[in-house]
């Protein structure tokens, strides 16, 4: 299976603990994106990277969150002391360069769907 | 601010017959627009993608128009089968900046058999 992986694809945490995202892209794929989805919205931007490079953060992204990309490959998403409002899907997607507009589709993988009780 | 609306909820069809997915958007420095299909408990899965330069991009039984006056897009789906039903998102992104996805709610298709 070539396409996008994410580790664990159900997280049930207390609030206050941390929690660990894992996604593997596809693996030609140098750009990296996390979104968040939440009930009966549609999925939004937190951060994106370029290879190992973090290149953009959105406000969403509070200082209780963290993403890592060592060496442009797998990456982490790391979200402390956590709150009944993480509850939510995250989802990790990556593509290509855009060499051309069409390049730009992104690939999701299925997810990680949190629970913080 | 929502910058990528899908106004409508729910939509049902007929199997058969033609589904319309609507999707308006706001910021004029989108250019390129995707829609996602996504079933529960699963990530969103890519099914078509319109660049600004088009007015209409065709895949099979699925169709999306561009009109960018009014910046607005559809997703036609023609013929409606019961397994189209799922959560349609209408995406958009300026591909000169990092190709972010700015996403709407989302819009439920069910296709009666």
């Amino acid at each position: 299976d070539t396409g996008v992986s994410q580790d664990p694809r159900h997280k049930i945490t207390k609030r206050g603990q941390n929690v660990t995202f894992r996604c593997d892209p596809i693996s030609e794929h140098n750009r990296l994106y996390w979104y968040r989805q939440t009930l009966g919205q549609g999925p939004e931007f937190l951060t994106y990277f370029q290879n190992e490079a973090q290149l953009e953060k959105s406000r969403l992204l509070s200082d209780r969150f963290s993403a890592e990309r060592p060496k442009g490959s797998f990456s982490t998403l790391e979200i402390q002391r956590t709150e009944q409002g993480d509850s939510a899907m995250y989802l990790c997607a990556s593509s290509s360069p855009p060499h051309r507009a069409s390049d730009t589709e992104a690939f999701f993988g299925q997810g990680t769907r949190l629970t913080v009780v | 601010d929502q910058q990528v609306k899908q106004n409508s909820p729910s939509l049902s069809v007929q199997e058969g017959r033609i589904s319309i997915l609507n999707c308006d958007y706001t910021n004029s420095m989108f250019d390129y627009f995707l829609w996602y299909k996504k079933y529960p408990a699963e990530g969103p899965t890519f099914l078509i993608s319109i660049s600004s330069i088009k007015d209409k991009n065709e895949d099979g039984r699925f169709t999306v128009f561009l009109n960018k006056s009014a910046k607005h897009l559809s997703l036609h789906i023609v013929p409606s089968q019961p397994g189209d039903s799922a959560v349609y998102f209408c995406a958009a992104t300026d591909t000169g900046a990092n190709s972010k996805l700015t996403f709407g709610k989302g819009i439920t298709l069910s296709v009666r058999p």
